[in-house]
């Protein structure tokens, strides 16, 4: 058990629906990120929160948001679902903002749009 | 603009054979962070290295043992004596150290151990 938990593991939707997936970080970590791995693009940043502020965006969608908690757990939002965001979703978390703190993945959620 | 680059797509060997994994780099910080990460068919991200660019030193841990070259930017993975339970897809990621931080992934390489 890696520390950062995600749910749900597995989520099947249709198309034009809208999803939450979840993510709670290791005790203490401060930042979340997340990221996207597709068959086309591979394994993509979307997005980085640190401490409830969003610190830096990479290729994310607008139909797809994010936020993070007081708590510290983060919420990824995906709307107006598309085929093409079938895709396993991973979260992380590192202590302070990145990588020199140690960066420590959750497990997925695996997002099925039919 | 970082980038991470493995060549090899698929891999397939058989048991104890020796196995390497090319990864190749490019990114204009001088500060920067290297990774691999295993990825079995359970499909979670099992990290395995972390290397700064400051420590070009080898590593081996068991019958891992990474290769990091910043004059070819390069930081490969072999394995020694494979077994089937390495069958994964493998990652080679950089990290920038200012800013973000976040990872920018190689495309990955799936090895395939045969017995």
């Amino acid at each position: 058990d890696s520390g950062v938990t995600q749910t749900p593991k597995h989520l099947i939707t249709a198309t034009g629906q809208r999803v939450t997936l979840r993510c709670s970080p290791r005790s203490g970590d401060l930042s979340v990120y997340w990221y996207q791995q597709s068959l086309d693009q591979g394994l993509q940043f979307l997005i980085q929160y640190y401490n409830g502020e969003e610190r830096a965006k990479g290729n994310i969608l607008e139909r797809f948001s994010a936020q993070q908690f007081p708590d510290l757990h983060s919420e990824l939002n995906l709307s107006s679902l598309e085929l093409g965001d079938s895709a396993l979703y991973f979260c992380a978390s590192s202590a302070s903002t990145g990588v020199s703190y140690g960066y420590t993945f959750g497990s997925g959620t695996r997002l099925t749009v039919v | 603009a970082q980038k991470v680059t493995q060549a090899q797509t698929e891999i397939s060997v058989v048991e104890k054979e020796d196995v390497t994994l090319d990864c190749v780099y490019e990114t204009r910080d001088t500060t920067y962070y290297l990774f691999w990460y295993k990825q079995p068919p359970s499909g979670e991200l099992v990290f395995l290295i972390r290397r700064n660019s400051f420590d070009e030193q080898n590593e081996i841990s068991g019958r891992y043992s990474w290769n990091f070259q910043k004059s070819t930017s390069s930081f490969n993975f072999t394995i020694t004596a494979s077994q089937v339970v390495d069958s994964a897809v493998y990652f080679c990621a950089l990290s920038e150290f200012q800013g973000a931080q976040k990872l920018v992934f190689g495309q990955g390489t799936r090895l395939t151990i045969n017995p």
